[in-house]
């Protein structure tokens, strides 16, 4: 069964660093994106991204994330200088969105859990 | 702002029995609705969604949608110990038939916990 795929599953990071979450969405998916849940919190929307732009943002996703599709598969989100606040489980995931094709499901990688120190 | 809530529980109950989740959102705009099982520690995973008001089956699963009252209710009938996790409600301001990109808005999620 086709999944979308996380790396690293736990990164642990210094203040300040930049840190890379990869991910690999399933392969005849069309939208991509990036959701995180602080422990205890609520799943909450960071971007989505379609045909090599950022479809849609929320108000977390400011100027310190970032989004990129380097290849044909990978698809990567950017913390340019993490703080505190930034520790959190950051899921990938990607939907097949087009009408008939529209199952009402986003699938979900397995996440990446961020620590920052 | 858009809200969604839920009874964060943990909402305890016997083998066998039916479990009833609960959740209510803000945005009378939002036109499907989402049912997320997440097990600790885990990713999301799909259970239902629903579209229009009224129930949809699927299993020992039922999603009930009442979009005047803004409410979606999920059941769980004879709930097993597997059941147990946490239930996560999500709303999407597109429907069915619109392309675009799933921007959920999710509860904070009801603990289910199922007593063998």
């Amino acid at each position: 069964e086709p999944e979308v795929t996380q790396t690293p599953s736990h990164q642990v990071t210094q203040m300040g660093q930049e840190v890379i979450l990869r991910c690999v969405p399933i392969s005849n998916h069309l939208y991509f994106y990036w959701y995180r849940q602080i422990l205890g919190q609520k799943v909450e929307f960071l971007v989505s991204f379609y045909n090599n732009e950022i479809s849609e943002k929320s108000e977390i996703f400011d100027d310190q994330f970032s989004v990129e599709r380097p290849d044909g598969s990978n698809f990567t989100l950017k913390i340019r200088s993490t703080k505190l606040e930034d520790s959190a489980m950051y899921f990938c995931a990607s939907s097949a969105t087009w009408g008939f094709l529209n199952t009402g499901e986003l699938f979900f990688g397995e996440g990446s859990r961020l620590t920052v120190l | 702002q858009k809200e969604v809530e839920q009874n964060s529980g943990p909402l305890s109950v016997p083998e066998g029995a039916i479990a009833s989740l609960n959740c209510t959102y803000s945005d009378r705009g939002s036109q499907s609705f989402f049912w997320y099982r997440q097990y600790s520690g885990k990713s999301p995973e799909l259970i239902m969604f629903i579209y229009s008001n009224g129930d949809k089956e699927d299993g020992r699963f039922t999603a009930q949608l009442n979009k005047a009252s803004q409410y979606v209710s999920l059941l769980i009938r004879d709930s097993q110990p597997s059941d147990s996790a946490t239930y996560l409600c999500a709303v999407n301001p597109r429907g069915y038939s619109g392309a675009g990109s799933y921007q959920l808005t999710f509860g904070k999620g009801t603990k289910l916990s199922v007593i063998p």
